[in-house]
């Protein structure tokens, strides 16, 4: 059963550009959720997609955009990228059920310069 | 304010030690889960106990968590370098989002 994909896994990007991320689901997880970890702020929720429609949205700014498509896929934008938001971009997937486990891709890491 | 505190932050002991990470909050949950980040891989999950008091053994680790449901510990038993990575603690919060702890680095060293 293949895992969670997510490409690229390495990002360089330029201040004022935009980036789009992309993560494919376990098959058959509809839930597909993203997380920024840095060293200083640790793991922390971006947003959650279910079925194409976002479930929950974390405290980032509207820079942060994401959706998701019929197949599950899903796909993160940041816009107007700055510094602080080199980090390492993690989806992770998981069953329609609230408490079914996440797996978690090997992550996009975005350095901006 | 985090909601879930890890200690210690940072640990580098040798091959053959015991250790005990911990994961603290002054929150009630339903549950709790560990994961474990290896460098440059995403975190994987260890176990979830859902259980005041709860026990889990997974070969060399054991997973308790509080009676009240606040706190959560690993243990590991005669560490191995391959027990090196960044241990993570998580509750989900509000409907079905993770929320972290900051993680305890663990280096071991041959």
């Amino acid at each position: 059963k293949a895992g969670v994909t997510q490409t690229p896994r390495y990002l360089i990007k330029t201040r004022g550009q935009q980036v789009t991320l992309s993560c494919s689901p376990i098959s058959g997880h509809r839930s597909v959720s993203w997380y920024q970890q840095t060293p200083g702020q640790g793991l922390q929720f971006l947003f959650e997609y279910f079925s194409e429609t976002q479930r929950n949205k974390g405290n980032f700014p509207g820079r942060f955009s994401g959706r998701q498509f019929s197949n599950s896929r899903s796909e993160m934008n940041v816009s107007t990228l700055e510094l602080g938001d080199s980090a390492l971009y993690l989806c992770a997937s998981s069953p329609a059920t609230r408490q079914g486990g996440y797996t978690f891709g090997s992550g996009t890491r975005l350095t901006v310069v | 304010t985090q909601l879930l505190e890890q200690s210690p932050q940072f640990l580098s002991i040798q091959e053959g030690e015991n250790l005990t990470v911990y994961c603290n909050s002054s929150s009630v949950f339903s549950s709790l889960q560990w994961y474990r980040q290896e460098p440059g891989e995403g975190p994987v999950l260890l176990v979830t106990v859902v259980t005041g008091g709860e026990v889990k053994k997974l070969k060399r680790l054991t997973f308790q968590f509080g009676d009240a449901r606040k706190d959560s510990s690993l243990h590991i038993t005669a560490a191995q370098p391959g027990d090196t990575g960044l241990y993570l603690c998580a509750v989900i919060a509000g409907y079905s989002t993770l929320t972290f702890g900051k993680g305890t680095m663990l280096l071991v060293s041959p």
